[in-house]
């Protein structure tokens, strides 16, 4: 079984630029969770959706969006970027339907903002 | 605010010891998740444990929950230097609410 797959693995920008991050979800899960992880921090949790919607969003500003495609991908954009928007993003997925399970991780996203 | 909580922040052990990290939450939880992060890399769930439960174990990992005291404790016994990670609690208020993770335990075994 194919684990979470995110692409690109590294990505360097400049401030005011945008990004776009896409993950691939284990086949047969409809959850994908995005979340952000700064340097020497925990994950914040920034966006879930599920089956196509958006089900919750964290404490983050309007210039992090996202969608999910029917084929349960998903993608977080990232507008107007800023010095503390370098991170590690990770994607995780889940089977909605399956209970309390636990969420599968891809291996993340460096973004570094210059 | 974090509902997970570790403690210590970091931790260093020689290879054979055993490894306690803690975890505070300030909410009622459905359940609680353990997680490991190599360096670099995603998380990789280590072990479950539902608000109704008192104690779990998965191989050298031993997980307690006390919901009077809103904490968790992560045992792994007889550390190995693979285990070198950062470890972080989960707190799931109900089945699919956002998950607050706390800021991890940085575990180093030492040769």
């Amino acid at each position: 079984e194919a684990g979470v797959t995110q692409s690109p693995t590294h990505l360097i920008k400049t401030r005011g630029q945008q990004v776009t991050l896409r993950c691939s979800p284990i086949s047969g899960h409809t959850s994908v969770y995005w979340y952000q992880q700064a340097l020497g921090l925990g994950l914040q949790f920034l966006l879930w959706y599920d089956e196509g919607e958006e089900r919750n969003r964290g404490n983050f500003p309007p210039r992090f969006s996202g969608r999910q495609f029917p084929n349960y991908s998903s993608e977080l954009n990232v507008n107007a970027l800023e010095l503390e928007d370098s991170a590690l993003y990770l994607c995780a997925s889940k089977n909605r339907d399956r209970g309390y399970q636990p969420q599968h991780f891809g291996d993340g996203t460096r973004l570094s903002i210059l | 605010s974090q509902q997970g909580e570790e403690d210590p922040q970091a931790l260093s052990i020689q290879e054979g010891e055993n490894a306690t990290m803690n975890c505070s939450y300030k909410t009622s939880i459905n359940n609680l998740q353990w997680y490991r992060q190599n360096s670099g890399r995603g998380l990789v769930h280590l072990i479950l444990i539902r608000s109704n439960e008192r104690e779990k174990h998965s191989g050298r990992l031993r997980v307690t929950l006390d919901t009077s005291k809103k904490s968790s404790s992560l045992l792994i016994t007889a550390s190995r230097a693979a285990d070198t990670a950062s470890y972080f609690c989960a707190a799931f208020l109900n089945r699919d609410d956002k998950i607050i993770f706390g800021k991890g335990t940085r575990l180093h075994i030492l040769p």
